[in-house]
């Protein structure tokens, strides 16, 4: 059975300073997704991870994929207040997502 | 459509009512996903679809709950006799099909059972 592990639950952060969200799964999954969530919005989509090694970057965020360590990272560049928001990540097993818990993050001015 | 959309936004029920959530996907997205979230909480998979026929219906919490889709495209989420613990943010989220690709969300239906 998939599960997925995101870490930190929380996190508060200076704005500038840079910062990784550490997501783990235990069993092997084709795909690892990103996903951004607003207070009181729903889930907006931010990265797909197809392979391993995969990179992707969108302005101050970067997210990898280590399919032998069954780890995707998510990497926040001298960031600033807008980025605060609650991150999640997911990954595939039959046909449908696991979630993570979920990462609060807040970015102080 | 343009997005998923969810109806109602907002539900404030008696416990012991029926409430009825509906979820329009994306037009031409033949999966559909429904996940409820509690304050503050991840996500919790309900049920997904693939066009019309529900193949993992394991995350329905009683007997209470059921969903149908007709059509391979609005979907109905059904609640019976609601119960206080059933207030949650309702998610629904359709992608082109099941297991490829991201999935798009819609804005959640919140129930709030007194």
């Amino acid at each position: 059975e998939l599960k997925v592990e995101q870490n930190p639950l929380f996190l508060s952060m200076q704005e500038g300073k840079n910062y990784t969200i550490y997501c783990n799964y235990s069993t092997t999954s084709d795909r690892l997704y990103w996903y951004r969530q607003d207070p009181g919005k729903s889930l907006e989509s931010l990265f797909v991870l197809l392979s391993n090694g995969a990179v992707k970057q969108e302005g101050r965020l970067m997210a990898s994929l280590d399919t032998k360590a069954r780890l995707s990272t998510l990497h926040i560049t001298a960031a600033v207040h807008d980025l605060s928001a609650t991150y999640f990540c997911a990954a595939d097993s039959n046909y449908q997502l696991i979630w993570g818990a979920g990462t609060k993050l807040i970015i102080k001015p | 459509g343009a997005g998923v959309s969810q109806s109602p936004s907002n539900k404030v029920t008696e416990k012991g009512k029926d409430v009825e959530l509906r979820c329009d996907p994306i037009s031409g997205h033949t999966a559909l996903y429904w996940y409820r979230q509690s304050l503050g909480q991840g996500l919790e998979f309900l049920i997904y679809f693939q066009g019309n026929s529900a193949p993992d219906k394991s995350g329905l919490p009683s007997d209470r709950f059921s969903a149908e889709r007709t059509g391979g495209s609005v979907s109905t989420l059904t609640i019976q006799r609601t119960q206080q613990e059933d207030s949650a943010v309702y998610l629904c989220a359709s992608s082109l099909v099941a297991g490829v690709g991201e999935l798009f969300f819609g804005e959640g239906s919140r129930l709030t059972v007194l």
